[in-house]
């Protein structure tokens, strides 16, 4: 079955620590996303890849970090820089050109 | 600043009736907008959309208006069943947004509850 997979489903961060959420996609899409959410709020865009080893900036990019390395593949970094990080992060995918996007289950990072 | 506003955080409504969701934006450059269903710790599913050119979209139970003066569109399920409680997500985009990658603007959401 194709779709997108995120891991962990779960994660706990520690002060001053890095931590990476996977997301890698089967559609075969170009463009990737990343998302967070807090609660009562919208889904807000934190960086977005087009195609390999290209990507920018969304509206709240200001403590993470992305790379795109492969197309399956789009990981972001939860930078120590970023100071309010518990939220619920969401990878989606779409074809370059199309507005619909695919999502994933999303991953809940907490702050110990 | 909100360019796009869902300002029903929450609906209830028995099961078998109408439930209709409503959106509001404010950018004039929005010219494409769908709708997303999103369970509780899943991530959102595409449920229905709506070009500028048109007023009306459906699809089976779901039906989306859009009243482009207003700036003001709606979704309606027609009977709302309880598998329909989950929370609903206007989402809108403009081809202004750049070449090849359309960034959808979200709103905050409205959390429907049908009651059996």
């Amino acid at each position: 079955d194709g779709g997108i997979t995120q891991s962990p489903k779960y994660l706990f961060r520690k002060e001053g620590q890095n931590v990476t959420l996977s997301c890698e996609q089967n559609l075969n899409h170009d463009a990737m996303y990343w998302y967070r959410q807090d609660p009562g709020q919208g889904l807000r865009l934190i960086y977005y890849s087009q195609i390999v080893n290209d990507f920018q900036k969304g509206d709240i990019a200001e403590g993470y970090s992305v790379s795109r390395e492969k197309k399956e593949s789009f990981p972001l970094t939860v930078t120590s820089a970023q100071k309010n990080p518990t939220a619920f992060y969401l990878c989606a995918s779409s074809i370059v050109g199309a507005e619909k996007l695919f999502f994933g289950s999303g991953t809940q990072l907490s702050v110990l | 600043d909100q360019q796009v506003k869902q300002n029903s955080p929450s609906l209830s409504v028995q099961e078998g009736r109408i439930s209709i969701l409503n959106c509001d934006y404010t950018n004039s450059m929005f010219d494409y907008f769908l709708w997303y269903k999103k369970y509780p710790a899943e991530g959102p599913t595409f449920l229905i959309s709506i070009s500028s050119i048109k007023d009306k979209n459906e699809d089976g139970r779901f039906t989306v208006f859009l009243n482009k003066s207003a700036k003001h569109l709606s979704l309606h399920i027609v009977p709302s069943q309880p598998g329909d409680s989950a929370v609903y997500f206007c989402a809108a985009t403009g081809t202004y947004s750049g070449a090849g990658s359309y960034q959808l603007t979200f709103g905050k959401g409205t959390k429907l509850s049908v009651i059996p």
